[in-house]
């Protein structure tokens, strides 16, 4: 079974911090992503890699930058969390092949105060 | 831009079929997707339907899809308390990357 793991279920941070959110999937996919769902707007593309080191930019990238070192893990960062930031943050992983099927993490809920 | 529709609520009794609809605007997708989000979990892949094909069957899941109206549909037959979720369809992108666009998700509830 593939698996996506995040590294926080729950997390509660003050407006201003740096914020790391983690994401690590064991099937050696090429392709990761990072979204934020909020009600009624369903699930946003904020960044996505397609390999190591290689990213680029979703529908709403501000305020976030990602970075991928190994092909395993895919770090989300807000550089200085904002209460507009507080959602629920989804990792998700995909192979290059077939019919694409993306395979998501639990997700993190994330509140900025 | 790119925009996926959907209903945001969808209430059923118990044994009864549910559809749930969805406008897409990529006539080139190539895939169309349906996902489940249970709560507090992430979203797992229900279903898809290849763009060249008008009805896909797995069990008690209907997936119907209209080309010309960019209209897909998930039909759950006999609906159990336990399909009460957020239902999201999404479609592939062009311009490759593997990406999809989702749609704003329809919360389906499920009353005895």
């Amino acid at each position: 079974d593939v698996k996506v793991t995040q590294s926080s279920r729950y997390l509660v941070k003050r407006t201003g911090e740096k914020v790391f959110l983690e994401c690590v999937q064991d099937m050696d996919h090429e392709n990761m992503f990072w979204y934020r769902q909020d009600p009624g707007l369903g699930l946003r593309l904020i960044y996505f890699s397609y390999d190591v080191k290689m990213k680029e930019k979703g529908d709403i990238p501000e305020g976030y930058s990602v970075s991928r070192e190994k092909k395993e893990r895919f770090s989300l960062i807000l550089e200085s969390a904002s209460t507009n930031q507080t959602s629920m943050y989804l990792c998700a992983s995909t192979t290059t092949v077939g019919a694409y099927e993306q395979y998501f993490g639990p997700g993190t809920r994330l509140t900025v105060t | 831009g790119e925009d996926v529709e959907q209903s945001l609520f969808l209430s059923v009794r118990e044994g009864d079929s549910s559809v749930i609809n969805c406008t897409y605007t990529d006539s080139s997708s190539t895939y169309l997707y349906w996902y489940k989000q249970e709560p507090g979990a992430g979203l797992q892949l229900l279903t898809y339907i290849f763009s060249n094909m008008d009805m896909k069957q797995d069990q008690r899941l209907t997936v119907l899809l209209n080309k010309k109206d960019k209209h897909l549909s998930l039909r759950i037959a006999d609906t159990q308390t336990g399909d009460s979720a957020i239902y999201f369809c999404a479609e592939s992108r062009t311009g490759g990357g593997n990406k999809l666009t989702f749609g704003t998700g329809t919360q389906l509830k499920v009353e005895l």
